[in-house]
This record gives C-alpha cells, sequence and structure tokens, in this order.
C-alpha cells in the first residue's frame, strides 16, 4: 500500500523568505509522486511531478522538490515566497500504471507581509 | 483547449435523497477519476474510469457509484445521502500516457442538511 505524510498541517513564513513544505511518502514499487495546489474554492493545480527521471524536479510558479529514495522524501521548495503563495499544497502518491492518487493531509501556507 | 469541467458547482440536499454530478474531461483524454475531499478526511479517491470501464476503485459504500460515456464524460451518483457525505468532490482526467499526470476540476460542492 501506498501512503503519504505531510509534516505540518499548518506553515508561515513572511514574504521573501524560504519555503519548505515536507512530505515523506511509503511505497512497496517505484513511486510517482506528484505536489498539487489548491486555491479557495477552486480546483487542484500541479506544481510539479517526479517520474523516475531526474531526480530535482522543477515546476511552475519558481516551486521545486527533490526526490531523496533513501530519506522516503519529496520536499517542496521556493527561495522568496511571494503572497500569492498563500494556499494549500497537497503532496500525493501513485505507481506507474496506475490512476489512483494517495494524498497527504495537506499543508496550509500563509505568507506574511 | 478547455479544462475539466464539472457541473453542478454547488447541490444542497437533504438527507435520503440522491443526486447524480457530471464531469466533462479534457478533449482526448479517456480516463477520468472521482475524489472526494472532507476537512476530516482529506482528499480520497472514489473511483476511475477508462473506456467506459470502471478501472479502480476506492474503499467507499455501494450507495457511491459511478459510468463513463462513450465520449468520456463521466457522471458520480451517490444514493440515500448522508451528512457526512457533504464534501467538495472533484473529478480529474487523464491522457492514459501522461506518467499519471491529472487534471482536475473545479468541484461540485455537495451539501446535505
Amino acid at each position: 500500500a501506498q501512503s503519504v505524510t505531510q509534516l505540518g498541517s499548518h506553515v508561515s513564513v513572511s514574504e521573501g523568505a524560504l519555503v519548505l513544505l515536507r512530505c515523506n511518502y511509503s511505497s512497496s514499487v517505484p513511486p510517482y509522486l506528484f505536489w498539487y495546489v489548491q486555491y479557495p474554492n477552486q480546483g487542484l493545480q500541479l506544481l510539479l511531478k517526479y517520474t523516475s527521471a531526474a531526480t530535482l524536479v522543477k515546476g511552475i510558479n519558481g516551486f521545486e522538490a527533490e526526490f531523496k529514495k533513501s530519506e522516503t522524501s519529496f520536499h517542496l521548495t521556493k527561495p522568496s515566497a511571494h503572497m500569492s503563495d498563500a494556499a494549500e499544497y497537497f503532496c500525493a502518491v501513485s505507481r506507474e500504471g496506475a490512476q489512483k492518487l494517495v494524498f497527504g493531509q495537506g499543508t496550509r501556507l500563509t505568507i506574511n507581509p | 483547449k478547455a479544462g475539466v469541467t464539472q457541473t453542478p458547482r454547488y447541490l444542497i440536499k437533504t438527507r435520503g435523497q440522491q443526486v447524480t454530478l457530471s464531469c466533462s474531461p479534457i478533449s482526448g483524454h479517456r480516463s477520468v477519476s472521482w475524489y472526494q475531499q472532507t476537512p476530516g478526511q482529506g482528499l480520497q479517491f472514489l473511483f476511475e474510469y477508462f473506456s467506459e470501464t470502471q478501472r479502480n476503485k476506492g474503499n467507499f459504500p455501494g450507495r457511491f457509484s459511478g459510468r463513463q460515456f462513450s465520449n468520456s464524460r463521466s457522471e458520480m451518483n451517490v444514493s440515500t445521502l448522508e451528512l457526512g457525505d457533504s464534501a467538495l468532490y472533484l473529478c480529474a482526467s487523464s491522457s492514459d500516457s501522461s506518467y499519471n499526470e491529472q487534471f482536475f476540476g473545479p468541484g461540485t460542492r455537495l451539501t446535505v442538511l
């Protein structure tokens, strides 16, 4: 079975500061990993994905994530937070050939001016 | 290219009623998945349809059902509604060869009174 743990249900950073959202996964097969963002009253938007190519993945809006197999982690970072980054972020895992996504509980990111 | 559309966006029902939600995938996408999002349980996979066949199913009671039509549009139905069915129901579509990348619609907010 696959599972995802997001450390910290709520993260608060100052505008311009580093954003770090943590995600650890459990999977018995090579995983596909995703980060999604959800703004209020909207669906999920894909930020980036890892599908066994490069371990450092760059996404939209300046976000990137690094796949570390030894640590079973896929943390999301952004060097400089912007007010528009305030949203809820979800880490998800799936396996090759299966469309089912297993999501973490989400991390609400707040940006302080 | 138009995104995933879901109708209706908001719905209010009473306990015991049934409801049907609709999802139109991105043109050319043959896989449609449904997810339930609640504050308590987070994002949970309901089922996935591909070429009119249910390919995967989550751990939900039989009151939750779905189908897919030949044009890839999908519907999900919930019968005998319970208060706990109040949630945001998200539909996602995927082109089966896209490393499981799923594109989400805005969701249908269902409130059961």
